[in-house]
């Protein structure tokens, strides 16, 4: 199994909604990421997770707060979220990071997220 | 700090025809990675071919080879007999030791290429 998948594909709420991205691989990656991508932009990394700790947190809003329950699933919960904060939301998972420079890293199909 | 630049922000071919997408980088490691991913409207990032700084010889996956000259800090993909399906963005990435004290890897992307393939 060489997937990463991620549900919602599409998600519409309002700034005082709680709501939960969810991702899950089962390829025995040990690293786990995500992205923001804004349209006609790069993706622009979020959040890191190394052997379920979180290793990067890329200054993001307290108002995305990620959880790593287990090694095959990564969440991201979001609280409060602002109109500017809409955009696509990309999961990805890798290999163990801890050497060389090789680091495929593969993604999910993302969230489609849209704040009203 | 590392950078990646993709000059060309939208491309046209012909369908059957060979193109060729520019990426210069700029980093200061000595041992870095080289990849390319495609992403279609769908929004997925897809790999399509890795170079390692060290690697003699150019990568190629099928019908996609990159074109990577060290000393230019060039790595240019080069599609072959592309089809519909090629119509797509296409982003450069790299990854470089610098970031793998933390554990993990941060890959820094371009800016990207919109591909469109004309039948």
């Amino acid at each position: 199994d060489t997937e990463v998948t991620q549900t919602p594909k599409h998600l519409v709420m309002g700034m005082t909604n709680k709501k939960s991205l969810k991702c899950e691989q089962h390829m025995g990656h040990r690293a786990m990421y995500w992205y923001k991508q804004k349209a006609k932009k790069p993706p622009e990394l979020m959040f890191v997770y190394s052997y379920e700790k979180l290793s990067i947190n890329e200054s993001v809003p307290s108002r995305f707060s990620p959880e790593c329950p287990n090694s095959s699933l990564l969440n991201l919960h979001l609280h409060a979220l602002q109109p500017e904060d809409s955009a696509l939301y990309l999961c990805a998972s890798s290999q163990d990071p801890s050497g060389g420079t090789y680091n495929e890293q593969f993604f999910g199909p993302g969230t489609r997220l849209t704040v009203l | 700090a590392q950078k990646i630049t993709q000059t060309q922000p939208g491309m046209f071919v012909q369908e059957k025809e060979a193109v060729t997408l520019d990426c210069t980088y700029d980093t200061s490691d000595p041992s870095y990675g080289l990849f390319w991913y495609k992403q279609p409207s769908s929004g997925e990032m897809i790999f399509l071919i890795y170079q390692g700084s060290y690697d003699q010889q150019n990568a190629t996956e099928g019908r996609y080879s990159l074109n990577f000259q060290k000393a230019r800090k060039s790595a240019n993909l080069v599609i072959s007999a592309s089809q519909l399906g090629d119509s797509a963005m296409y982003f450069c990435a790299m990854i470089g030791e610098r970031f793998s004290g933390a554990g993990s890897y941060q890959l820094t992307f371009g800016k990207g290429t919109k591909l469109s393939v004309i039948p």
